[in-house]
């Protein structure tokens, strides 16, 4: 079947403008996942959605960025006013998980460049 | 806060031979400890998952050992080939909720 899939896969924006990240994740998939690559440096995690739950937000680097889920399925990274330090890869990953030790399947990442 | 450290950013092999890489971690042990694979463009692939009480994980070529005394994870691809050439990921997973960390991972290159 289908893998996790993004879009767009490369993404220029200019300092200031915001931008929307999309992640379709395998179907029946309840977990949720966004993270940023930057060069040189490990995943970092941005935030977590599992089924009705609240999502955890705890890794959202400022308030410039917020994600939703609509209807358990399709999510949506925003970041408000980008600024140069944003460049970086965003990958979305799903599981079936009902916790963070099961197998997360990721997209090829959406690559962002603020100029 | 916790610390992982991959060995080293890039690791330069003969085709042929065994590549060893390292997942050092500070502080206490997690629960899980995952290896993925990521290609140039693409996200990381899950390949094997070691628990804190097991010792070694074997699938096909790759093995990965976990040694809580010395609080390290080592990844072992035997008889690699040019098409193992990627970079490999630890991830660790401690418990509850609390998100997977990960390494900044190290690239390997096998030359024919």
């Amino acid at each position: 079947g289908a893998g996790v899939s993004q879009s767009p896969s490369n993404k220029v924006t200019e300092k200031g403008k915001d931008v929307e990240l999309r992640c379709d994740p395998i179907s029946g998939h309840t977990a949720l996942y966004w993270y940023r690559q930057s060069l040189g440096q490990g995943l970092e995690f941005l935030i977590y959605f599992q089924g009705n739950s609240a999502p955890d937000k705890s890794g959202l680097p400022s308030d410039r960025f917020s994600a939703e889920r609509t209807g358990g399925s399709v999510s949506t990274l925003t970041i408000q006013r980008t600024q140069q330090e944003d460049s970086a890869v965003y990958l979305c990953a799903s599981s079936l998980a009902r916790s963070w030790a099961d197998t997360q399947y990721f997209g090829p990442g959406t690559r962002l460049t603020v100029l | 806060s916790q610390k992982i450290e991959q060995n080293s950013e890039a690791l330069n092999i003969q085709e042929g031979k065994t590549a060893t890489l390292t997942c050092n971690y500070t502080n206490y042990s997690p629960a899980y400890l995952q290896w993925y694979r990521q290609d140039p463009g693409r996200g990381p692939v899950f390949l094997l998952l070691i628990r804190e009480n097991e010792e070694e994980k074997r699938k096909e070529r790759l093995k990965v050992t976990f040694d809580t005394t010395l609080k390290q994870s080592l990844f072992h691809i035997t008889a690699s080939q040019p098409a193992d050439s990627a970079t490999y990921l630890c991830a660790l997973y401690y418990s509850g909720n609390t998100p997977l960390v990960f390494g900044k991972g190290t690239r390997l290159s096998v030359i024919a």
